[in-house]
């Protein structure tokens, strides 16, 4: 069965760093492009980061320099290391395939890691 | 960036009812516009690809339309699983951009 599964969620400082997993079955993280998304508490959907099977990496400017996307092919799997975390980024995160078959659309979700960023 | 922006915010109706969301880009994404259904405590799910393209295994009810700037969802007849907040999104260009959500409730 194809699916995504998120973890390395949890209640975290400000200023702290956390890094988010996310593993992938039935299919190649490297070979798709590869998103995250998150969701604060009560709110819409924010696009947070994007690695093309090329390697290719965008960020949102809310996480400009603080987070950093990379995967693990060996491992399939991706992952998010946040870093300098705030009260904002308080949010579910989550992990979504897009695909080129779909008008790249976000066409596999995992099931989201919570993330608390708070003293 | 691209801005997408949803309308209506919210929306009550009742089963049976044919029910019309409505999403903008601030600049032509030509049909690169897709729509998610989420339901409480859970992920997104792809409805419509493509602008017009049903997903596979999402009921008939549901259709897409439009095309530039202009889009539309239509649910042609409620049934009580589809209340839930609904989101476009586009993938013209990065950032991906999703629209603020529209959230459907039972009248």
């Amino acid at each position: 069965e194809v699916q995504l599964v998120e973890s390395g969620g949890g209640l975290i400082q400000p200023g702290g760093s956390l890094r988010l997993s996310c593993a992938a079955s039935a299919f190649s993280v490297s070979r798709n492009y590869m998103n995250w998304v998150r969701q604060a508490p009560g709110k819409g959907l924010e696009w947070v980061s994007v690695m093309y099977s090329d390697g290719t990496i965008y960020y949102g400017d809310s996480v400009e320099g603080r987070f950093t996307i990379s995967r693990d092919n060996s491992k399939n799997k991706l992952y998010l290391q946040m870093n300098s975390l705030r009260a904002e980024d308080t949010a579910v995160y989550y992990c979504a395939s897009e695909t080129s078959r779909r008008d790249n659309a976000f066409d596999i979700w995992g099931q989201g890691t919570m993330v608390t960023v708070s003293s | 960036d691209i801005q997408m922006t949803q309308s209506p915010s919210s929306l009550s109706a009742s089963g049976g009812d044919r029910v019309t969301i409505t999403c903008r880009a601030s600049q032509s994404i030509s049909r690169y516009l897709h729509w998610y259904q989420q339901k409480p405590g859970k992920a997104p799910k792809l409805l419509i690809y493509g602008a017009t393209n049903l997903q596979s295994g999402v009921p008939s009810r549901f259709s897409g339309s439009g095309s530039g700037t202009d889009f539309t969802l239509t649910i042609s007849s409620l049934q009580p699983e589809d209340f839930a907040t609904y989101y476009c999104q586009q993938s013209y260009s990065t950032p991906r951009t999703f629209g603020q959500g529209t959230k459907l409730e039972i009248k």
